[in-house]
């Protein structure tokens, strides 16, 4: 079974841009996460959605947004971008409620504000 | 912010057992705690959970204490791909509850 794919793998962005990164789940799993991951502040969680619908949101400013698709792919958007917005973006999947509470990674989008 | 104190960093030998102990003395009882690692330039990977049996699987081992204050994950023979970050995580409802990574353990297996 094919893991957590993201994309892209690696980007650069100016000051003011909006960006936009995608994460294909693991077949059959219907729960997608967000996490950033910073030197200084280190894994944090952004927002969850299942079932196309948003069930948990960290605290990050709304300039974040995301969404989840019928086929369970989902997006993140980042408008606005803030040299601080560079990180390591890291999707996870897992089968939903009531079953596999294990969450799965993806390899993470690595985005470079300038 | 994280509910759980884990040292900075371990050194282990190759071969040995790698005991990583973290410290929850605030956990309730209905929360869990799991464990997760990342290798460098990889995203976390689950290791293993518990609530307040200790488990076994193929990975590796969780002991939790009695009062639940504390546990250790055991890796039986570590090599050199465990070298990575370890995070102990304490989790109430992991079923609607994202994860709350703290600093973690940087393991390093050394040859």
């Amino acid at each position: 079974k094919a893991g957590v794919t993201q994309t892209p793998r690696y980007l650069i962005k100016t000051r003011g841009q909006q960006v936009t990164l995608s994460c294909s789940p693991i077949s059959g799993h219907r729960s997608v996460s967000w996490y950033q991951q910073t030197p200084g502040q280190g894994l944090q969680f952004l927002f969850e959605y299942f079932s196309e619908t948003q069930r948990n949101k960290g605290n990050f400013p709304g300039r974040f947004s995301g969404r989840q698709f019928s086929n369970s792919r989902s997006e993140m958007n980042v408008s606005t971008l803030e040299l601080g917005d560079s990180a390591l973006y890291l999707c996870a999947s897992r089968q939903g409620a009531g079953s596999s509470y294990e969450q799965y990674f993806g390899p993470g989008t690595r985005l470079t504000v300038t | 912010d994280a509910k759980t104190t884990q040292p900075p960093s371990m050194d282990c030998a190759e071969g040995r057992a790698a005991n990583l102990p973290c410290n929850h003395s605030t956990i309730s009882g209905n929360e869990y705690v799991y464990w997760y690692r990342q290798i460098h330039s990889q995203g976390p990977q689950y290791i293993i959970h518990g609530l307040k049996n200790n488990e076994t699987n193929e990975m590796a081992s969780l002991i939790i204490t009695e009062d639940r204050k504390s546990s250790t994950l055991i890796l039986p023979h570590a090599t050199l791909r465990d070298t990575a970050v370890y995070y102990c995580i304490v989790r109430v409802d992991p079923r609607n509850t994202p994860l709350v990574f703290g600093k973690g353990t940087r393991l390093s297996v050394i040859a």
